[in-house]
């Protein structure tokens, strides 16, 4: 039962670097999405994909990018990085979303911090 | 645009007592869902309970209740005979697929 998985669960970045969060389901959901969470607050959408080679922005997709060639697979690209991109990514997919009692299940997150 | 609000940063309840987290939002949908999350220490989002606007009946799930109130557009998250392990991080939130969260309630049970 993994569930999501996300990898890696911590990482320091360089001002200006890039790098790639991975994230994979096992459940078959079509939906999958990324939230960020800052420091003292709630969960923020960065983009979600409603199936294999479809994706949309959120609310705050400035400085990601998203690809889906799989059900299982939606990575997350950080171009740039920035210190405000230090934060706690999360990965979360569902079976819907169109039925509303279809919950989103969390991966354990990626700590990021960008310096 | 929907919006989730949680007034309460910060609650205490003494161990074996029960305690109410306030959530109030906005939303023009007819039909939305309603959902409440833990996050422990630890960091993980732990779905805990889950109420439908068309629900007539009020969502439980163990020591978990949602009191919703639809005029009032609330749904706030009762749970009774706190315990130790209760102590967290609360969200609710609201959608269909894409949720949108509120900013939280930090909760302490005290022994």
């Amino acid at each position: 039962n993994a569930g999501v998985t996300q990898t890696p669960k911590f990482r320091i970045l360089k001002i200006g670097q890039s790098m790639t969060l991975q994230c994979t389901q096992d459940m078959n959901h079509n939906y999958m999405y990324w939230y960020r969470q800052d420091p003292g607050m709630g969960l923020k959408l960065i983009y979600y994909s409603v199936g294999a080679g479809i994706t949309d922005k959120g609310e705050v997709p400035n400085g990601y990018n998203v690809s889906r060639s799989t059900t299982e697979d939606f990575p997350l690209r950080l171009e740039l990085a920035a210190p405000s991109q230090t934060s706690v990514y999360f990965c979360a997919s569902s079976y819907s979303a169109t039925e509303y009692n279809s919950p989103l299940h969390f991966g354990n997150g990626t700590r990021l911090t960008v310096t | 645009a929907q919006k989730i609000t949680q007034t309460q940063p910060g609650m205490f309840v003494q161990e074996k007592e029960a305690v109410t987290l306030d959530c109030t939002y906005d939303t023009s949908d007819p039909s939305y869902g309603l959902f409440w999350y833990k996050q422990p220490s630890s960091g993980e989002m732990i779905f805990l309970i889950y109420q439908g606007s068309y629900d007539q009946q009020n969502a439980t799930e163990g020591r978990y209740s949602l009191n919703f109130q639809k005029a009032r557009k609330s749904a706030n998250l009762v749970i009774s005979a706190s315990q130790l392990g209760d102590s967290a991080m609360y969200f609710c939130a609201i959608g269909g697929g894409k949720l949108i969260f509120g900013q939280g309630t930090e909760l302490s049970v005290k022994p």
